[in-house]
């Protein structure tokens, strides 16, 4: 059974630009959260998503947004990036909203010049 | 909201220790969860509990609901197990969905 797949595993971008994140969930899955991980702020929570719906946000300015598709894929873009983007972004799936045990992808790491 | 506290921040065993690392929390939830993280980045969910205890190989997780409190053990610990163990609460309490996550502690298991 395939795991969760991010896409890209890295990228490089500069101040300004917008990214766009890609998350396939395990088959079944049809939960998908969203966490940014820095040195300095560690693991925080960004959004989930549950049958295309955001069912949660965390505490992030609205450049930072996400959407599910019907194949329970997920997206996250952050437009007008700055300096304090460059993360470790992760996605986890998991069967149901609010059950289940989440399964990480390896994240995509995001270094903004 | 909830807030979490993880002992100790770092942690240096040698091998075959036994291991036990620390979680709290202060808002009532219905599960915690515990991750582990390998150098590279990629996270493994190790435990999801809600009262007792769980027990995966050499690892035993604990919960605790009254006293909020959680705990993470590694028996006979052993090299491979060096990593950031993570432990993480729902952050308004009650149910999984947006989570809090503690700083982590990173555990180097000596030879």
């Amino acid at each position: 059974k395939a795991g969760v797949t991010q896409t890209p595993r890295y990228l490089i971008k500069t101040r300004g630009q917008q990214v766009t994140l890609s998350c396939s969930p395990i088959s079944g899955h049809r939960s998908v959260s969203w966490y940014q991980q820095t040195p300095g702020q560690g693991l925080q929570f960004l959004f989930e998503y549950f049958s295309e719906t955001q069912r949660n946000k965390g505490n992030f300015p609205g450049r930072f947004s996400g959407r599910q598709f019907s194949n329970s894929r997920s997206e996250m873009n952050v437009s007008t990036l700055e300096l304090g983007d460059s993360a470790l972004y992760l996605c986890a799936s998991s069967l149901g909203q609010h059950t289940g045990e989440l399964f990480f992808g390896e994240g995509s790491r995001l270094t903004v010049l | 909201k909830n807030e979490v506290e993880q002992s100790p921040q770092n942690l240096t065993a040698q091998e075959g220790e036994f291991i036990t690392i620390n979680c709290s929390y202060s808002v009532g939830i219905s599960a915690l969860h515990w991750l582990q993280q390998h150098p590279g980045g990629g996270i493994v969910s190790l435990f999801m509990l809600s009262s007792g205890k769980k027990k995966h190989g050499r690892l035993i997780a604990t919960i605790n609901i009254q006293e909020k409190h959680s705990s993470l053990h590694i028996t006979a610990s052993h090299p491979r197990d060096s990593a950031v163990y993570i432990c993480a609460v729902p952050n308004y309490g009650g149910s999984q969905g947006n989570l809090i996550f503690g700083k982590g502690t990173k555990l180097s298991v000596k030879p």
